[in-house]
Formats: C-alpha cells, sequence, structure tokens
C-alpha cells in the first residue's frame, strides 16, 4: 500500500531532550516536506527536500534540522526543544514538482514539549 | 504570498443533507487538493484539482481556476463526514509547499 508512515505518533518529553521524527514513504517520490499545525495558524511548511541531499528551509525552519540521505527518508530533528514546538506535524511527499502533483500526508505526530 | 479563503468557517448538518463547501484564492495556481482531517488529526486526500471536475462516491469537486474557485460538495451527509476541511493551494514561485486556507468545520448530527 502506498503510504507515507511517521513515528512515533505521539510523544510527550522535556524541554532540551534530543528528539527525532521519522518519516518514510514507499511511492519513490522526489519530493518530500514537513508541516506544522497550530490552533489559530493553519499548517505551516517547516523545511521541504527536492531531492535526495537536497533540502531547504520553508517558512518555519527556526528549532529544526532535517537531512535527506536515501529517498525514502526525511527524518525530522529538534536538537533542543522547547515548549513552543508543542504542535502537530506532518511529513507530505509526491513525485516530482509538487506543484503540479498531489501531496500525500502522513497520519500525524502529536508532539508535546513540557 | 497568495491568499485562500474558505466559507463557511463552521457548518452544522443533519444527517443525510447536501452540503457545499468553498474555497477562494488570490491568485492562479498548478495544484489545487482538498482534505479531510478527522477527529483524531489525520489528514485524508479528497481530491487533486487544480481544474475541472471530479466526483469520488458522495463527494465530488469543481474547480474554476479562470475565476479561482473550488467547490467541495458532500451529498447525504453521513456522521463520519465530520472534521475539518481544507483547501491547498501550490503556485509557481511557491517553492512546491502547499499554502493551506483556515478550514471548514463540519459536524453531521444524527
Amino acid at each position: 500500500e502506498a503510504q507515507v508512515t511517521q513515528n512515533p505518533r505521539y510523544l510527550i518529553t522535556v524541554t532540551g531532550k534530543k528528539l527525532t521524527v521519522t518519516c518514510s514513504q514507499n511511492m519513490n517520490h522526489e519530493y518530500m516536506s514537513w508541516y506544522r499545525q497550530d490552533p489559530g495558524l493553519g499548517l505551516r511548511q517547516i523545511y521541504y527536500s527536492m531531492n535526495v541531499e537536497v533540502t531547504d528551509k520553508g517558512d518555519v525552519p527556526e528549532g529544526y534540522k532535517v537531512s535527506r540521505k536515501e529517498k525514502r527518508n526525511f527524518p525530522l530533528i529538534l536538537e533542543s526543544p522547547s515548549p513552543n514546538q508543542t504542535s502537530l506535524y506532518f511529513c507530505a511527499s509526491s513525485l516530482g514538482d509538487s506543484r503540479n502533483q498531489p501531496q500525500h500526508f502522513g497520519d500525524g505526530t502529536r508532539l508535546s514539549i513540557l | 504570498g497568495i491568499q485562500v479563503e474558505q466559507s463557511p468557517p463552521d457548518l452544522i448538518l443533519q444527517e443525510g443533507a447536501n452540503s457545499t463547501l468553498r474555497c477562494n484564492f488570490s491568485d492562479s495556481v498548478n495544484n489545487l487538493q482538498w482534505f479531510h482531517q478527522n477527529p483524531w488529526g489525520q489528514l485524508i486526500n479528497l481530491f487533486y484539482i487544480p481544474s475541472g471536475t471530479k466526483q469520488n462516491g458522495r463527494l465530488s469537486a469543481t474547480t474554476v481556476a479562470t475565476e479561482r474557485y473550488s467547490l467541495l460538495y458532500i451529498s447525504s451527509s453521513q456522521t463520519t463526514d465530520s472534521g475539518v476541511y481544507f483547501c491547498a493551494v501550490s503556485y509557481t514561485g511557491a517553492n512546491s509547499k502547499l499554502t493551506f486556507g483556515k478550514g471548514i468545520t463540519l459536524s453531521v448530527r444524527p
């Protein structure tokens, strides 16, 4: 089944403890992206990747890192999480340039930073 | 950047009723998608519809790109249709990101 898989689905952790949210897609998509969803602010893009070893900042990249060493994986890294990074996170992927292709979303990861 | 406005913001329906959800956007788009966010937070891809009309069961969507709007029709609504419906667009110069509207909260009562 074609899908975007995020792990974990839920995480409660403490300020400053490094964490990684994994994202994997099995559709051989070039484009991958991370969004966060917050009440009143909607969904905003954090980082995106057009292909392996090519990543760039989205609208709200501060406090996050990403890497794209393999086509299928695009992990989101919070080196020193803070409470303002408590949010619902989504990973998405699309075939080629998503301006002309549909984006497929994972099920989301709820992060709570205490 | 592009503006995406959805209306109405909230909608309450009796089970079995029909509804129309609207999405207006302020500039030309290459990509338009409708999503349903269910009560568990999952974003379900309903339609990829940068132009034209598509149907999937009780749902259909129409995008009139030249007039910069899209409509999502829900017929014979069911309680499982409850949730938030998002319209999202992408356009030339957008770095491929999707810009989302604020969403329409739909509640279907039994």
